[in-house]
């Protein structure tokens, strides 16, 4: 079946560093999407990518698709004590609606 | 996006009792879907509840431990059934809302069993 790999596992930031977390398929993804937990919280949807090499910022986070379709990033800059939480990719096969999620990056923001 | 309530929001249940949460949505989805979510873990897809028709299950997931309901486009039920210590767990319902693929999420049921 569909594996979706995340890396890292956990992530621990200074208030003001960047960092980037990474989803990598085994297969060809039709799309990919970025989903953000609060701790206690429920997944929120944050953005969907569809085209090869796609970009797109919301902010101070910045997503990008590979230009296999098989890779994604998630990069947020100048970390905030509100980007707390654990931040999930999700894939889609072609001519599939189930997301395949990946195992989460939890990041903890040291003030 | 849509409003979606999920009741209860937790139980405390005994080994080998059941358990039915339901989902409600505030408009008509297209469809309806359960996940268990194990404590600092990922999001596993139990099913997709379809409306009029048995749910489809995932692989390791069968109806006669969860059985669901979708009798409308608003409102789904999962039974958790014959529980043991294993099913503690969250259990969230989610839903797709148009033709895009973005799924929206549920409070989620917090479910220990003892």
């Amino acid at each position: 079946g569909q594996q979706v790999m995340q890396i890292p596992q956990y992530q621990h930031v200074q208030e003001g560093e960047d960092f980037t977390t990474y989803c990598n398929s085994s297969t060809t993804l039709s799309n990919i999407q970025w989903y953000k937990q609060r701790p206690g919280g429920h997944p929120v949807f944050l953005i969907q990518l569809v085209k090869s090499g796609e970009v797109k910022k919301q902010k101070r986070l910045t997503f990008q698709f590979g230009e296999a379709k098989k890779n994604s990033s998630l990069h947020i800059t100048a970390t905030q004590t509100t980007d707390v939480g654990t931040y999930f990719c999700a894939g889609i096969r072609s001519n599939d609606y189930k997301l395949s999620f990946g195992a989460g990056t939890t990041v903890t923001v040291r003030a | 996006s849509a409003v979606i309530s999920q009741k209860p929001s937790r139980d405390i249940c005994q080994r080998g009792t059941s358990l039915t949460i339901q989902c409600q949505v505030d408009s008509q989805v297209t469809m309806m879907f359960w996940y268990r979510q194990q404590p600092g873990q990922s999001l596993t897809l139990i099913a997709t509840a379809n409306q009029g028709s048995e749910a489809t299950y995932e692989s390791g997931f069968v109806i006669d431990k969860f059985p669901i309901s979708r009798p409308n486009l608003t409102f789904s039920t999962l039974t958790v059934s014959n529980m043991s210590p294993e099913d503690s767990s969250i259990y969230l319902c989610s839903v797709k809302t148009g033709p895009t693929y973005e799924q929206y999420f549920g409070p989620g049921t917090r479910l220990t069993v003892t």
